[in-house]
């Protein structure tokens, strides 16, 4: 089936502190693992995106890890800072590779205390 | 270089109307797909136009369309409009078909009275 969850739904660090945000999707023929970001007013940034032949990426202070067995991935934002505040979607890709969509998690509010 | 444009930002409609919304990708961009976003229901799968064709559609009812010109933008149609269908329609592109490296637009939201 067609199924991406998202935990927490809600997440607030103080400003330096790290904040990882965890997925589990259903479907084993997932091969692609983006995560986007979205502030008020704004549609999804993506961040950062992962292949299912890889096990992490970094990107600065952002890091996803993957664990296919489990079908697990998470996102890592270390030295947050107030601007990271936003709401954080986890996605995996359903279908064939070239006709596929992306389901989405229910999504995570991070707040980011100065 | 220019994002993804979609037009209108804001629209209410009344029930029973139908509805037309657009989407230019980035240029260069062939591949573009729709979303619905609802608290409720989060983002939902529309729909992907490549080389004006649907490739792949998501489950809607049949009152939902859409279709892709030569230039590659896009348009999707509400018919028939119900109070639910009130939400953020986002549209991303990108290089080729399927879902890597999408790029959002700021999105549509239609209130529906």
């Amino acid at each position: 089936g067609e199924n991406v969850e998202q935990h927490p739904s809600t997440l607030s660090v103080q400003e330096g502190d790290s904040a990882v945000i965890k997925c589990t999707y259903s479907d084993s023929a997932s091969n692609y693992f983006p995560w986007y970001k979205q502030e008020l007013g704004k549609g999804p940034q993506l961040i950062i995106d992962i292949r299912s032949n890889v096990g992490e990426k970094k990107d600065q202070r952002i890091a996803v890890t993957l664990n296919k067995t489990a079908k697990h991935f998470s996102l890592h934002i270390t030295e947050t800072q107030p601007e990271d505040s936003a709401v954080y979607f986890c996605a995996a890709s359903y279908g064939s590779s070239n006709t596929g969509k992306l389901i989405f998690g229910q999504g995570t509010t991070l707040q980011v205390k100065p | 270089k220019a994002g993804v444009t979609q037009t209108p930002r804001y629209l209410i409609k009344t029930r029973g109307q139908q509805v037309t919304l657009s989407c230019s990708p980035i240029s260069g961009h062939r591949s573009v797909s729709w979303y619905q976003q609802t608290p409720g229901q989060g983002l939902q799968f529309l729909f992907e136009y490549f080389s004006e064709t649907q490739r792949n559609k998501g489950n809607f009812p049949g009152r939902f369309s859409g279709r892709q010109f030569s230039n590659s933008r896009s348009e999707m149609n509400v018919s028939t409009l119900e109070l639910g269908d009130s939400a953020l329609y986002l549209c991303a592109s990108s290089l080729d078909t399927g879902p890597y490296g999408y790029t959002f637009g700021s999105g549509t939201r239609l209130t529906v009275v």
